[in-house]
């Protein structure tokens, strides 16, 4: 079955950029989107397709997907910028595919 | 703008089947997929399956033997049946919207969740 790979944990200072990164075979020629959960909080949608912002996800966010990995980037981290981020995508045998979490700590 | 909200017991027999409801409310289930995610405690996000609102269905191969999506338009609501549970299937429980298209898919919104406990 298809696998997706994060990095447990990032760590970024305020105002830095954080980069968040997703792996998996030829994941390039897939389509990736990004979600942020904050505690206690349902996932929210901050990429999609790749690189697409949806309404009202702020554009220090940002994503690329190329080769084997998927890079979601923060611009100017923001302490409300804490929490965990998942990569997801579609796989044609396994279906919907989610990555693992990476915790973001802004310190 | 369209919101999600799951309803059903928090509490389940392990062997019985856990059964789950969300309710659709700014918007018509009949358009788009709509599918359930789960998420054991401290764990990362599992997808369960979807069902499109000509009622096709699709199930992750791990969890197809148990599970069953469902909807019922006239109340424009969607359900979730997942038979013989163990603490396994312990999870909090979402429901989203899933837009799908050529090799791509993304879910929203989400529901809140809600937490359904595998324990006799």
């Amino acid at each position: 079955s298809y696998e997706l790979t994060q990095p447990p944990s990032v760590s970024v200072s305020p105002g830095q950029t954080a980069s968040i990164t997703c792996s998996g075979d030829k994941l390039g020629y897939k389509s990736v989107c990004w979600y942020q959960q904050k505690p206690g909080q349902s996932p929210v949608l901050v990429v999609y397709q790749d690189s697409k912002r949806p309404s009202g996800i702020p554009e220090r966010f940002s994503g690329s997907n190329s080769g084997n990995t998927a890079t979601l980037t923060i611009s100017g981290t923001q302490a409300m910028d804490e929490a965990d981020y998942y990569c997801q995508a579609w796989d044609s045998n396994t279906a919907v595919v989610f990555g693992g979490g990476t915790k973001l700590t802004v310190l | 703008q369209v919101q999600l909200q799951e309803s059903g017991p928090g509490l389940v027999k392990p062997s019985e089947t856990l059964s789950l409801t969300c309710t659709v409310s700014g918007g018509s289930i009949s358009s788009y997929y709509w599918s359930w995610i789960r998420q054991p405690p401290g764990k990362g996000l599992e997808w369960i399956g979807y069902i499109y609102y000509t009622g096709s269905t699709k199930y992750n191969p791990s969890l197809e033997s148990r599970v069953t999506i469902s909807e019922d338009t006239s109340k424009n609501q969607f359900s979730l049946n997942l038979r013989s549970v163990t603490a396994a299937d312990t999870a909090v429980y979402y429901c989203a919207r899933e837009v799908v298209g050529a090799d791509t898919n993304w879910f929203d919104p989400w529901g809140q969740g809600t937490l359904v406990t595998v324990s006799s």
